[in-house]
C-alpha cells in the first residue's frame, strides 16, 4: 500500500514570488509519482510526472518537481508565479506493478495574491 | 487526445431519486474506468474501479447497491446514485486508462447536489 503527505493545505505567496508545495510518500514498492491541478469546480489535469530516468521533471508552463527517493518526497517548485496558477495541487503515486492504483494526497491550495 | 468528457456537470436531484452520470473516452478505447468522489477541501476517494465487460470492483466501505457502476463499451461507464440522500452530496470525478498504462485522464467532473 502507498501514502501521500501533503503537509500545507494551503499555501499563500505573491505574485512573481517562488514557491515549494511539498510531498511526501512512502510505499514498499517502487512507484511512479505525479503532480496534478485542479482549477475551481474542474476534475484534474496532469501536471508532471516522473516514471524513471532524471529526477527532475518539468512542466510546459514553469513548474518542476524532483524526486527523490532517499527521502521519499517529490516536492514541486515554480521560481516565479503567477495570478493563473491559483489552483487545488495534488500529489499521487500508483505502483510500478499490480492493481496500479492512484493514491492521492490531501491537495495544497496555492494562492497567488497579486 | 486522451481527453474525457462527463455528463452532466452539474446535477440537482430530490432526495429519494436516482440519478446517472456518464463518463465517456472521447478518443481513445478505455479499458478500465475509475470513479472517484471528493468532498469540499478534500482529496479524491478512489469509490470504484469499472473494466469493460465485467462487474465493478468496489473499494472498502462503499455501498455497490448504491452506488451502481456499469462499463458496457470501451468509451463509456455509467455511475448510477440511487436513492440519493443529502450526504450524497458531492463532486464525482471519473478517469480512463488507456490499456495497461499507469497514467490515467480525468472527467471534469459532475457536482450532485441532493436536495
Amino acid at each position: 500500500a502507498q501514502s501521500v503527505t501533503q503537509l500545507d493545505s494551503q499555501v499563500p505567496v505573491f505574485e512573481e514570488a517562488p514557491v515549494e508545495l511539498r510531498c511526501n510518500y512512502s510505499s514498499s514498492v517502487s512507484v511512479y509519482l505525479f503532480w496534478y491541478v485542479q482549477y475551481p469546480n474542474q476534475g484534474l489535469q496532469l501536471l508532471l510526472k516522473y516514471l524513471s530516468g532524471s529526477t527532475l521533471v518539468e512542466s510546459i508552463n514553469g513548474f518542476e518537481a524532483e524526486f527523490n527517493k532517499s527521502q521519499t518526497s517529490f516536492h514541486l517548485r515554480k521560481p516565479s508565479v503567477h495570478i493563473s496558477d491559483t489552483a487545488e495541487y495534488f500529489c499521487a503515486v500508483t505502483a510500478l506493478r499490480g492493481y496500479q492504483k492512484v493514491t492521492f494526497g490531501t491537495g495544497t491550495k496555492l494562492q497567488v495574491i497579486p | 487526445g486522451a481527453v474525457v468528457s462527463q455528463h452532466p456537470s452539474r446535477v440537482i436531484c430530490k432526495s429519494g431519486t436516482s440519478v446517472k452520470i456518464e463518463c465517456r473516452s472521447l478518443d481513445f478505447q478505455a479499458t478500465t474506468m475509475f470513479w472517484y468522489r471528493q468532498f469540499p477541501k478534500q482529496s479524491l476517494m478512489l469509490m470504484a474501479t469499472s473494466n469493460e465487460g465485467s462487474k465493478a470492483t468496489y473499494e472498502q466501505g462503499v455501498e455497490k447497491d448504491k452506488f451502481l457502476i456499469n462499463h458496457a463499451s470501451l468509451t463509456l461507464s455509467t455511475l448510477t446514485v440511487t436513492s440519493a440522500h443529502p450526504e450524497d452530496s458531492s463532486f464525482y470525478i471519473c478517469s480512463a486508462r488507456l490499456g495497461s498504462g499507469y497514467e490515467q485522464y480525468f472527467g471534469p467532473g459532475t457536482r450532485l447536489t441532493v436536495t
